[in-house]
C-alpha cells in the first residue's frame, strides 16, 4: 500500500513552546490530508481537513490559531501546535487520501506529544 | 447523535469463535466506508473497504446496508492475533470529512 511518513514519532517539549509535525505522502499525491488527535483510551478525533493549496477546515472546538495546518504541496502537510500546554499532550496522527471513489486513506505512524 | 456509532465492547471471545461488529452512520450522503484495525498505541491500518455488494477477505466479511445506514464486520475462526480495536470509518462526499467510530475492542482468549 501507499506510504505516509510522519515525524517526529515522539516529542517532549516545554510548556509555551511550539511543535511542528510533518506528514508526507511518499508515493502518491495526497489531495486531502486529515489531522487527528487521540487521547488515551479514546477514539481518533478529527481536528481538521486540508486540501492542497487551500485553508484547512477545522472541526468545531479546535482552535485554528493554536493548531496551524499548512498543506503547501500534494506531498506535504504540517501541523504546528503553538504555545503548547500540558493538556495538548496527545497522540497526533495524519492521514492522506488521493483522488477517486473509494479511495483509501493512509495513515502516518503518529506523533506522541508530551508537554511538560 | 454521533456521526458514526459503534459498540465500544470489549467483546471477549474464545479462539475459533465467530464475532460480528456493527456500525451505524448518520450522514446519508456518505460516500465510502472502511474497517480499520488499531493495535494499542499504533496507527490505524486498513483492514478492508466495504462495498454495497459485500466483500470477503479470508476470515473477514464486510457488509454495507445503505438503506439502513449500517456497516458490519464478521470475523470467523478468531485468532489470538485478532485482538485489537476495530474502527468503522466513513468518508463523506467530496472528501470533506473522514469520520471514525469510537472503535470496538476485541479480546480473543485461548
Amino acid at each position: 500500500g501507499a506510504v505516509v511518513s510522519q515525524h517526529p514519532s515522539w516529542v517532549i517539549c516545554k510548556s509555551g513552546t511550539s511543535v511542528k509535525i510533518e506528514c508526507r505522502s511518499l508515493d502518491f499525491q495526497a489531495t486531502t490530508m486529515f489531522w487527528y488527535r487521540q487521547f488515551p483510551k479514546q477514539s481518533l478525533m478529527l481536528m481538521a481537513t486540508s486540501n492542497e493549496g487551500s485553508k484547512a477546515t477545522y472541526e468545531q472546538g479546535v482552535e485554528k490559531d493554536k493548531f496551524l495546518i499548512n498543506h503547501a504541496s500534494l506531498t506535504l502537510s504540517t501541523l504546528t501546535v503553538t504555545s503548547a500546554h500540558p493538556e495538548d499532550s496527545s497522540f497526533y496522527i495524519c492521514s492522506a487520501a488521493g483522488d477517486g471513489l473509494n479511495t483509501e486513506a493512509f495513515f502516518g505512524q503518529g506523533t506522541r506529544l508530551t508537554v511538560v | 447523535r454521533k456521526e458514526v456509532e459503534q459498540d465500544p465492547g470489549p467483546f471477549n471471545v474464545p479462539e475459533g469463535a465467530t464475532v460480528a461488529f456493527n456500525c451505524t452512520y448518520s450522514n446519508s450522503a456518505s460516500q465510502s466506508f472502511f474497517w480499520y484495525r488499531q493495535d494499542c498505541r499504533k496507527e490505524p491500518k486498513l483492514l478492508m473497504s466495504v462495498y454495497s455488494s459485500g466483500n470477503e477477505d479470508g476470515r473477514f466479511t464486510a457488509q454495507l446496508n445503505r438503506a439502513s445506514q449500517y456497516i458490519s464486520l464478521l470475523i470467523r475462526d478468531s485468532k489470538l492475533s485478532d485482538s485489537a480495536t476495530y474502527l468503522c470509518v466513513v468518508l463523506e462526499r467530496g472528501f470533506q470529512k473522514l469520520v471514525f467510530g469510537t472503535g470496538t475492542r476485541l479480546l480473543v482468549s485461548p
